[in-house]
């Protein structure tokens, strides 16, 4: 099955400065890679996703790379603002599967 | 904005009792999960269900869980005979079109004692 990992576990960022959180998965027919923001004690929420046939997506402030080849994709948060920490999880998934998610991120902006 | 609906928020049970979670999903959709999360951990899959039926499972579900739609609205995990390491985050998911598009609902918290 898809194993998804993820890195760091925690990071800290000044307010105003960038954050980025990386993600590898194993199975080469996931095709859909999704990003969750969850806050403490509430459900996870959808911030962005991509498919596999685009190698970089952006709304706003939040971006995310893919690299198929090398089976790894990324969140990029420029701009950070205290709202903003929360934890992260990737997710890797395909068609009507299940999506596998990745350890999480603890984001801690300072402000 | 649609939204999927579980109840109850937070449920304490005794080991060994039988528990029954509830969800609500969007109405149009056609793929439903239950996800768990164990404090501090990750969002881990539990299973998966689409016409009826289930559609796939992780070694987590075992004999002790099931799954059911009793009608056109509700989506039920039930737990026979609960132990204190399922004391967890239950989080219901429904989609259109499975893996994309996921709306989660807010959760069950279960706590066994």
């Amino acid at each position: 099955g898809e194993n998804v990992e993820q890195h760091p576990s925690t990071l800290s960022v000044q307010e105003g400065d960038s954050a980025v959180i990386k993600c590898t998965y194993s199975d080469s027919a996931s095709n859909y890679f999704p990003w969750y923001k969850q806050e403490l004690g509430k459900r996870p929420q959808l911030i962005i996703d991509i498919r596999s046939n685009v190698g970089e997506k952006k709304d706003q402030r939040i971006a995310v790379t893919l690299n198929k080849t090398a089976k790894h994709f990324s969140l990029h948060i420029t701009e950070t603002q205290p709202e903003d920490s929360a934890v992260y999880f990737c997710a890797a998934g395909r068609g009507a599967n299940n999506l596998f998610f990745g350890t999480g991120t603890r984001l801690t902006v300072i402000p | 904005e649609p939204e999927v609906t579980q109840t109850p928020s937070h449920q304490v049970t005794q080991m060994g009792q039988e528990v029954i979670l509830r969800c609500v999903p969007i109405s149009n959709h056609l793929y439903f999960y239950w996800y768990r999360q164990i404090l501090g951990q990750k969002v881990e899959f539990l299973v998966s269900f689409y016409n009826n039926e289930i559609s796939e499972k992780s070694e987590i579900f075992d004999d002790q869980f099931s799954v059911e739609r009793p009608d056109g609205s509700n989506f039920t995990l039930k737990i026979r005979s609960t132990k204190l390491e399922d004391s967890a985050m239950y989080f219901c998911a429904s989609s259109e079109q499975g893996a994309e598009g996921y709306t989660f609902g807010s959760g069950t918290r279960l706590t066994v004692v």
